[in-house]
């Protein structure tokens, strides 16, 4: 079965900092990846996804994702934040084929200081 | 208007009463999830139907029940709802190609 990790409880950057949300996961083989993000009172709006191909992933609102096989990793990153990027961040593993029942990590709470 | 609704948005209710939350979706996607949302724990799968005819569990289906009325309707229901079932819920459902999930707005449930 697969599983995700996102190591990181909280974080807090200032404005205008660069970001990096960490995510390992576990599966046997390349899994389909994936990031949402909730702001607060909403439900999950999907950033950026990987199934195949380049490993660097561009996606909504600035943010991008490296999936790195080597590592088992798919880190989210943003060069630069905006107080509107407060929100929990979700990594998610997929397997590839067959049924399509993702598995949520725990969340990053994202802190974004003026 | 939302493609993915969820009622009640709010409800607070009692230990032992029975409680129904609704989705409905507007995608026409076949596959359909329902998800718990706690504090740290991250979403956690309860049930999920890839179509009318099928349903199925997932890792914390104790406690729960789901109906699916059409392909636009999925249903969740506490039979017996108990305290620690307060959490935020959610419905999710997924493209076509079953690469990306939609969510609801999420239903906030407190049993008291």
């Amino acid at each position: 079965a697969q599983s995700v990790t996102q190591p990181d409880i909280h974080i807090t950057v200032s404005e205008g900092a660069s970001l990096e949300l960490r995510c390992n996961y576990s599966y046997g083989a390349t899994p389909y990846l994936f990031w949402y993000v909730q702001s607060p009172g909403q439900g999950l709006q999907l950033l950026l996804k990987y199934f195949s191909g380049d490993t660097l992933v561009q996606g909504i609102k600035g943010f991008e994702a490296e999936f790195k096989r080597s590592q088992s990793s798919f880190n989210l990153r943003k060069p630069s934040v905006h107080w509107s990027d407060a929100a929990e961040y979700f990594c998610a593993v997929a397997r590839t084929g067959g049924s399509y029942i993702p598995t949520f990590g725990r969340g990053t709470s994202l802190i974004v200081h003026p | 208007d939302a493609d993915v609704t969820q009622t009640p948005r709010n409800r607070i209710t009692k230990t032992g009463k029975r409680i129904m939350l609704e989705c409905s979706q507007t995608k026409g996607h076949d596959r359909m999830y329902w998800y718990r949302q706690d504090p740290g724990l991250g979403l956690r799968l309860i049930y999920y139907s890839f179509d009318v005819k099928d349903i199925n569990k997932g890792e914390i289906s104790d406690g729960y029940s789901v109906s699916r009325q059409a392909q636009a309707k999925f249903s969740l229901s506490l039979e017996s709802a108990i305290p620690n079932q307060t959490a935020l819920y959610f419905c999710a459902t997924a493209s076509p190609a079953y690469n990306e999930q939609f969510f609801g707005p999420g239903t906030r449930l407190t049993v008291l």
